[in-house]
């Protein structure tokens, strides 16, 4: 059973477009992480939202925490080539739980 | 460069024989995760080592076990190699053993087992 679902898994668009990713759970989380990866590396910290209703930018990165605590979403404007890449959601059940869960993954593909 | 480095980069190898990985923790992280990503699994998280100590474990299998050494390096031992096992491995670090440290990934092993 994957805890956290990531849509849509794979995503192909043109410079300039606008994109949501969005990481969905049945489970509350204490706190999720986004990540992204880029092939033959590790994954890289982008964020990580602790609040429920948080919201947080990072330059045309604008990351939400669910009201809720059981998703989040990842919305990019204006993407550029240098976004592409494999970006994770991870979530921590509890601050005492150091295993992290990752997401499904989204796949996004910016094309010139 | 995260500061995390892990050795070798790439391992090509038989089914039934035995490998170690090896990661090298940020100075200063006392927290080491080791991950397995493949295609159709995603990142799983495999174990987790703090100051020595194991944490918490994942979906690990009974053949493969790991340590942290008194310096903080860690190891990942597979055993018993099966085709299935061939993935990217990861290994991360942080500084302390919660849940949202931030955890610093490794450029990853890609083991091949043919």
């Amino acid at each position: 059973t994957q805890l956290l679902e990531q849509s849509p898994q794979f995503l192909s668009i043109q410079e300039g477009e606008n994109l949501t990713v969005y990481c969905n759970s049945s489970s509350v989380f204490s706190s999720l992480q986004w990540y992204r990866q880029e092939p033959g590396e590790g994954p890289v910290l982008l964020v990580t939202v602790v609040t429920g209703g948080e919201v947080k930018k990072l330059k045309r990165l604008t990351f939400q925490f669910g009201d809720a605590r059981k998703d989040s979403s990842l919305h990019i404007t204006a993407a550029q080539t240098g976004d592409t890449g494999l970006y994770l959601c991870a979530g921590a059940r509890s601050h005492n739980t150091d295993k992290l869960i990752f997401g499904t993954g989204t796949r996004l593909q910016v094309f010139p | 460069d995260s500061g995390v480095t892990q050795t070798p980069k790439h391992l090509i190898t038989a089914t039934g024989q035995r490998v170690t990985l090896r990661c090298s923790p940020r100075s200063g992280d006392l927290s080491v995760y080791w991950y397995q990503q493949s295609l159709d699994q995603g990142l799983q998280f495999l174990i987790q080592y703090y100051n020595g100590e194991e944490r918490a474990k994942g979906n690990i299998l009974e053949r493969f076990s790991a340590q942290q050494f008194p310096d903080l390096h860690s190891e990942l031992n597979l055993s018993s190699l099966e085709l299935g096992d061939s993935a990217l491995y990861f290994c991360a670090s942080s500084p302390q053993d919660s849940g949202t440290d931030t955890q610093y990934f490794g450029p990853g092993t890609r083991l091949t087992v043919l």
